[in-house]
């Protein structure tokens, strides 16, 4: 069964400083991963995702997302944190079993950025 | 949030009773999934659905039912509503050439006393 785990209930990061939020997956076969974020009392919002091809993967808000197969993980990253990118952040891991595309999630990691 | 709405937004009710939760979306998406978010837990996935009356069960089934018997809608059913189904609910649908990623709703805010 695949698995998503995020190891940091809280990640707390100066505004301007660099921020990493850590996942590391398990999965059999080829991974399909994603981050989601989520603002308070709202729905997850998508922000990127790695499917194949380059390791690195761009997505909105100034997020990036660095895949590592040996070291299966899929850290979210971003080199100068706003106070507005405080919220919850869920990495996922897809399931393609029968029709559909099933996602497992993490429990998710809350990001604090302060002044 | 992806031409998806779900309502009620809020409910509260008792225990026993049955709750019906609704997500509509507007662009005819084939594929929709249920979804409860906890603390400790992150999101797990209830029901899904890959056309009309054609759904299939996820992770946490037990105690939820759901129906579609039009694209546009995709109903999660409490047939006897306990404490323990007090969650937010989500609805999904997906995209991209495989279907690979999902779009959720704003959420449902259910307590059951």
């Amino acid at each position: 069964a695949q698995s998503v785990a995020q190891p940091e209930d809280q990640v707390n990061v100066a505004e301007g400083n660099p921020l990493t939020v850590k996942c590391t997956y398990s999965v059999s076969g080829n991974p399909y991963l994603f981050w989601y974020v989520q603002y308070p009392n709202r729905g997850l919002q998508f922000l990127l995702k790695y499917i194949t091809g380059d390791n690195l993967v761009k997505g909105s808000y100034g997020f990036e997302a660095e895949f590592n197969k040996s070291q299966t993980s899929f850290h979210l990253k971003k080199p100068s944190a706003l106070v507005s990118d405080s919220a919850l952040y869920f990495c996922a891991v897809r399931d393609k079993a029968g029709t559909a595309s099933k996602l497992t999630f993490g429990t998710g990691t809350r990001l604090q950025v302060t002044l | 949030d992806a031409g998806i709405t779900q309502s009620p937004r809020h409910k509260v009710t008792e225990t026993g009773t049955p709750v019906t939760l609704r997500c509509h979306q507007t662009e005819n998406h084939r594929y929709m999934y249920w979804y409860r978010q906890d603390p400790g837990h992150g999101l797990r996935l209830i029901h899904y659905s890959y056309g009309v009356k054609d759904t299939d069960k996820g992770e946490v089934s037990d105690g939820y039912s759901v129906s579609r018997s039009k694209t546009e809608d995709f109903l999660l059913t409490l047939e006897s509503a306990t404490s323990s189904q007090t969650s937010v609910y989500f609805c999904a649908i997906s995209l991209g050439q495989e279907q690979e990623t999902q779009y959720f709703g704003p959420g449902t805010r259910l307590l059951v006393l």
